[in-house]
């Protein structure tokens, strides 16, 4: 069965500084993993995804999402946080097959001070 | 172009009632998930459907829960004699289907059931 673990409910960065949001999957195949962002009473905005193509993916927003086999894991990073992007973040997983449902982990709330 | 909607935004039924939420996908994805957040448990599969085929029923809770979809497109998810651990976020996905997964799932905005 597939799963995910958000490491980290809650992290506090300052305004410009590095974000990392920290996410690692278990998967039985070839996964396609996902981060999508969720601002205060909105749905859920895809940031990014890797299917399998190049192991460095960038979304928008000035994130990306390195896929690393060999440590199951698909950690979300920026260089410079800004304050727009206090959110919460949601890493999911989905098998390499049509139709099938995303497994999300718990979720990691970004706050950014000035 | 118009993203996934549901209706009601929110809504506040008392134990016991029955309760129905309503997505409306984006045009053309064939593919329709709905998704269940709630506070400690995150968010959860619910039900998938995909075209004609029958329903992917999987993450339903329990047999009070239920959903259809007609014609392809409108999706109604409802919950029978609710329960004050049927309160929740509930969310809506659509998406283009292929032959492999990965395609992106476009959310919509959610409805909030309080049940009292």
């Amino acid at each position: 069965a597939q799963s995910v673990t958000q490491l980290g409910s809650h992290v506090s960065v300052s305004e410009g500084a590095l974000v990392l949001l920290r996410c690692n999957y278990s998967s039985s195949v070839p996964p396609y993993l996902f981060w999508y962002v969720q601002y205060p009473n909105q749905g859920l905005q895809l940031l990014l995804k890797y299917t399998s193509a190049a192991t460095l993916v960038k979304g928008i927003n000035g994130f990306e999402a390195e896929f690393k086999k060999s440590e199951t894991s698909f950690h979300l990073t920026k260089p410079s946080a800004h304050m727009s992007d206090a959110a919460e973040y949601f890493c999911a997983v989905s098998e390499n097959q049509a139709g099938t449902a995303l497994i999300f982990g718990k979720g990691t709330t970004l706050s950014v001070s000035s | 172009g118009a993203g996934v909607s549901q209706s009601p935004s929110n809504k506040v039924t008392e134990k016991g009632k029955d309760v129905e939420l309503r997505c409306d996908p984006i045009s053309g994805h064939t593919a329709l998930y709905w998704y269940r957040q709630s506070l400690g448990q995150g968010l959860e599969f619910l039900i998938y459907f995909q075209g004609n085929s029958a329903p992917d029923k999987s993450g339903l809770p329990s047999d009070r829960f239920s959903a259809e979809r007609t014609g392809g497109s409108v999706s109604t998810l409802t919950i029978q004699r609710t329960q004050q651990e049927d309160s929740a976020v509930y969310l809506c996905a659509s998406s283009r289907h292929s032959g492999r997964g990965g395609n992106e799932q476009f959310f919509g905005p959610g409805t909030r059931l309080t049940v009292l």
